[in-house]
């Protein structure tokens, strides 16, 4: 089935730091692919998107391009705030199918 | 656009009573909302596929008798909690299908003591 893996453990960083999130995913179509935002003690806010290969969803700084032969979406931001310290979650949803299926997050922390 | 509303953001509740999430649509039909529950630092666990005017769908290891759904409307969907316990502790988030991508509610923080 789906599914959605990412980078191990939380990412601490210093203020306008580099940062990447690795997302890899499996699917049998062609599925569009999400990055989500959750801060403290809220519900997941979309941060971009790409429905198809090759595509660079891009929103806030943050960037990701959907690379079909390497079946990634990794995010990046160039200079990270302290104010983008949250958990951030990739997800996929095959066309057809109404469902998310998520990774498991990763904590970002970014210290001044 | 494309709002969904959960009220409440937080309830406590005492062991052994009932509790009801409401999940709302303000400025779109949502024929099908998503019920997730979030364990503290783990992702997001789908616990239901809720369907306007229907049984909702069940994920493997949810009790439905515990966790009851109710799709009433294009524009609500409630979790209700029945005969909660301290394991039932965790936060709740409502989704609806919106256009190409998913709109999520801001959750509820459920405690049971």
């Amino acid at each position: 089935g789906d599914s959605v893996t990412q980078m191990e453990g939380p990412v601490t960083l210093s203020e306008e730091a580099f940062l990447t999130i690795n997302c890899t995913y499996t699917a049998t179509g062609y599925p569009s692919l999400f990055w989500y935002v959750q801060y403290p003690g809220e519900g997941l806010q979309l941060l971009l998107k790409a429905t198809k290969a090759d595509d660079k969803g891009s929103n806030k700084g943050f960037e990701a391009t959907y690379r079909k032969e390497t079946t990634s979406f990794h995010l990046e931001k160039g200079s990270v705030q302290v104010s983008d310290s949250a958990v951030y979650f990739c997800a996929l949803s095959e066309l057809g199918n109404n469902r998310l299926a998520f990774g498991k997050g990763n904590q970002v922390v970014v210290i001044p | 656009g494309a709002v969904v509303s959960q009220h409440p953001s937080r309830v406590i509740c005492k062991s052994g009573t009932s509790v009801k999430i409401e999940c709302r649509s303000l400025d779109f039909q949502a024929t099908t909302m998503f019920w997730y529950r979030q364990f503290p630092k783990k992702s997001l666990m789908l616990m239901a596929t809720s369907n306007e005017g229907s049984k909702a769908t069940y994920e493997q290891g949810v009790e439905k008798d515990k966790f009851l759904i109710n799709h009433a409307s294009l524009t609500l969907s409630t979790l209700t909690v029945t005969s909660a316990h301290p394991e039932d502790s965790s936060f709740y988030i409502c989704s609806a299908r919106a256009g190409y991508g998913y709109t999520f509610g801001s959750g509820t923080r459920l405690t049971v003591v």
